[in-house]
C-alpha cells in the first residue's frame, strides 16, 4: 500500500520569509500524482499544487512551488514571501494514475504552519 | 461557479443511530469521493462513486454505505453508528479521476 510520511508536525516562519514543507512518499508505481492541500481552521481543504510525475519540472503556482525527486519519492513544498492568510495546516497527498484502477487520495498526517507577523 | 457543497455543516447523533450526509459536486464534475478525517489526522479515503456505481472502497466497514443520483450529487450513510465515528467527512468532486476539489465537510458528533 502507498504511504506518504510528513515528518514536521508543526513549523513556524516569519512574515515574508520562505518556508519548506518536507514530504515523502513510497509506491512501486512509475505515474502518479502528488498534490499539497491547504486546511484552514474553516476545514475546507484547499488545493494548493499538483505534480505530475511524469513530468520533471517542478510545478509553481505563484508563491508556491515543489521541489519533487522521484528517484528519492520526495515532493517538498515552499511558501515564498510567506503571508498571515498562509496559516494553516498542509497535507501531502498521492494518488496513482486511474489507469492503475486506484482512485484514492492517500494523505499524510499534516504540517501544521504557524505564520508569524 | 458553486464549488462542491455539503450538508448539514454540524450533527450531532447518539450511539446506534443512522446518519445521512449529502454532497453536491462542482458544476461540471462526474465523479464524488468521500473521507473521514479524525481529529488531528489527515483525511482516509471512505469510497469514491462514479456513473452510480462504487468504483473504488477503502479499509472501512459496511456500516458505511453510499449513493450518487444521476445529477452526480452523492449521500453517504452510516448504521448504528459508535463514538469512533465522531470526525469531519470531506466529500471531494472530480471529472473523472482527479485532481479532487473539496467541501467544507460535515462535522459528525457521536454522543
Amino acid at each position: 500500500a502507498q504511504t506518504v510520511t510528513q515528518s514536521q508536525p508543526e513549523m513556524s516562519v516569519q512574515e515574508a520569509e520562505t518556508v519548506t514543507l518536507s514530504c515523502t512518499y513510497d509506491t512501486s508505481e512509475s505515474d502518479y500524482y502528488l498534490f499539497w492541500y491547504k486546511q484552514p481552521p474553516s476545514r475546507q481543504m484547499i488545493l494548493v499544487i499538483r505534480q505530475e510525475a511524469y513530468k520533471q519540472q517542478n510545478a509553481t503556482e505563484n508563491r508556491f512551488s515543489v521541489n519533487f525527486q522521484k528517484a528519492a519519492k520526495s515532493f517538498s513544498l515552499k511558501i515564498s514571501d510567506s503571508q498571515l492568510g498562509d496559516a494553516a495546516m498542509y497535507f501531502c497527498a498521492y494518488n496513482e494514475d486511474s489507469g492503475a484502477g486506484s482512485y484514492q487520495l492517500t494523505f499524510g498526517k499534516g504540517t501544521k504552519l504557524s505564520v508569524i507577523p | 461557479d458553486a464549488g462542491v457543497t455539503q450538508s448539514p455543516t454540524h450533527l450531532i447523533k447518539t450511539r446506534g443511530q443512522q446518519v445521512t450526509l449529502r454532497c453536491s459536486p462542482k458544476s461540471g464534475h462526474d465523479t464524488v469521493s468521500w473521507y473521514q478525517q479524525a481529529l488531528g489526522q489527515g483525511p482516509q479515503f471512505i469510497f469514491q462513486y462514479y456513473e452510480e456505481e462504487e468504483r473504488q472502497r477503502g479499509n472501512f466497514p459496511d456500516r458505511f454505505s453510499g449513493h450518487q443520483f444521476p445529477n452526480y450529487s452523492s449521500e453517504l450513510n452510516v448504521n448504528a453508528l459508535l463514538l469512533g465515528d465522531s470526525a469531519l467527512y470531506l466529500c471531494a468532486s472530480s471529472f473523472r479521476a482527479q485532481p479532487q476539489h473539496f467541501g467544507d465537510g460535515t462535522r459528525l458528533s457521536i454522543l
